[in-house]
């Protein structure tokens, strides 16, 4: 049983096109985030988000947007992609009152063209 | 602000021996640590924590972390080196407000037979 899943693992898309990162996990936590990790493999938090308040890096565009159906899902919607969101997107979970330990997915691959 | 800085970004051993990676840290607060490993083409793995308890923190694999508050740091170390070790390790520190880790620019581990 996979306990953070994304969906897909590899996007391939052309500039301008708006896309969907799929996220669920089956932990019972009550947090979710995306990470970015670029080509140099630097992670950077993007959002984080639980059922009372959605925290956004000031520095994620906001052509990015995180979209909650429930707790268990934390999707990821970008709009008008560019060359530059080429990147690994990596969705997590935690509990909330934990020391922000996270379970991580596999990571979207995502290349845009 | 919370940062974590791990110094050198690729790390060469042999088979059998010593691994110590390198993480420093700067915080405005007592500091939640974290130690990850994402091994290629998958999601990150968490290694070990260290959450003010002992200083001296064991986690999965053989590694270990210690706790220095005089130092601000907290290496990983493993007495010996197996090839399966070979990743990409992060080093990753709470932020203030307790709602996302923020990581090092991480440390790629190699392991020669």
């Amino acid at each position: 049983d996979t306990a953070v899943s994304q969906t897909p693992k590899y996007l391939v898309t052309q500039m301008g096109n708006d896309k969907s990162i799929k996220c669920e996990q089956n932990l019972g936590h009550d947090t979710m985030y995306w990470y970015k990790q670029d080509s140099k493999k630097f992670l950077k938090i993007m959002f984080s988000y639980n059922n009372k308040e959605l925290i956004i890096n000031e520095t994620v565009p906001n052509r990015f947007s995180p979209k909650s159906p429930d707790k268990a899902h934390l999707n990821l919607h970008i709009n008008s992609l560019e060359l530059g969101d080429s990147a690994v997107y990596f969705c997590a979970s935690s509990q909330e009152g934990s020391p922000t330990e996270a379970f991580f997915g596999q990571g979207t691959r995502l290349t845009v063209v | 602000a919370q940062s974590v800085t791990q110094l050198g970004s690729h790390v060469s051993v042999s088979e059998g021996a010593l691994v110590l990676l390198r993480c420093n840290y700067s915080s405005s607060v007592p500091p939640y640590l974290f130690w990850y490993v994402q091994y290629p083409n998958q999601g990150l793995q968490l290694l070990l924590k260290y959450t003010s308890a002992a200083t001296l923190v064991k986690g999965i694999n053989g590694f270990e972390a210690e706790f220095k508050k005089s130092e601000t740091s907290f290496h990983l170390t493993k007495p010996s080196a197996h090839m399966s070790d070979a990743a990409e390790y992060f080093c990753a520190v709470s932020d203030q407000a307790g709602t996302a880790l923020i990581f090092g620019k991480g440390t790629t581990l190699s392991v020669s037979s």
